[in-house]
């Protein structure tokens, strides 16, 4: 059974500071998602990596994969309160040889950043 | 937005009753999904579709039935509700490239079972 692991699953933190969000998984895979989502609102997509070393940014987010630690990273730099959201990844259920497609999600970051 | 509605996006319904949420797509995306949320657990799949009248079980089916006879629709049924299916409901859908799995979401159902 797929397992992902984030940590950790609450953070709050002053702007302008750095931190680092972590999402550990159990299987081989090298198709892992980051999502963002507002207090009562849907998922939006923040991040797609595909590929061992893959990396991608956008802003002050910046997302990065290893398939050999089977370890992604959602890297903020210089936090704003604009940030301020609940951060999921999720790991390619069918992709990674675990049965049904779909997303397996870790159980999210809950991200609050101060002035 | 990626075209996708759900109906109703509230409801309040009692322990053993039938209820049906719906998921509508205007894009014609072959793989559908349902996805609840819960506290403390992330999404969890419920069941997913890959074309009409094609569909399978996720992590967490039981209690839990779908039907895909159109495209663009893809229902998720409560058969006999339960005060644990009390949950935020997701729909999603995959746009379809080969080995590449990023799902879009609908804005959700808030399903209360007293």
């Amino acid at each position: 059974e797929l397992k992902v692991e984030q940590n950790p699953l609450f953070l709050s933190m002053q702007e302008g500071k750095n931190y680092t969000i972590y999402c550990n998984y159990s299987t081989t895979s090298d198709r892992l998602y980051w999502y963002r989502q507002d207090p009562g609102k849907s998922l939006e997509s923040l991040f797609v990596l595909l590929s061992n070393g893959a990396v991608k940014q956008e802003g002050r987010l910046m997302a990065s994969l290893d398939t050999k630690a089977r370890l992604s990273t959602l890297h903020i730099t210089a936090a704003v309160h604009d940030l301020s959201a609940t951060y999921f990844c999720a790991v390619d259920t069918g992709y990674s040889g675990g049965g049904a497609d779909g997303l397996t999600f870790g159980k999210g970051t809950h991200l609050i950043i101060q002035p | 937005d990626a075209g996708i509605t759900q109906s109703p996006r509230h409801k309040v319904t009692e322990t053993g009753t039938p209820v049906t949420l719906r998921c509508h797509q205007t894009e014609n995306h072959r793989y559908m999904y349902w996805y609840r949320q819960d506290p403390g657990h992330g999404l969890r799949l419920i069941h997913y579709s890959y074309g009409v009248k094609d569909t399978d079980k996720g992590e967490v089916s039981d209690g839990y039935s779908v039907s895909r006879s159109k495209t663009e629709d893809f229902l998720l049924t409560l058969e006999s509700a339960t005060s644990s299916q009390t949950s935020v409901y997701f729909c999603a859908i995959k746009k379809g490239l080969a080995g590449y799995n990023e799902q879009f979401f609908g804005p959700g159902t808030r399903l209360t079972v007293l």
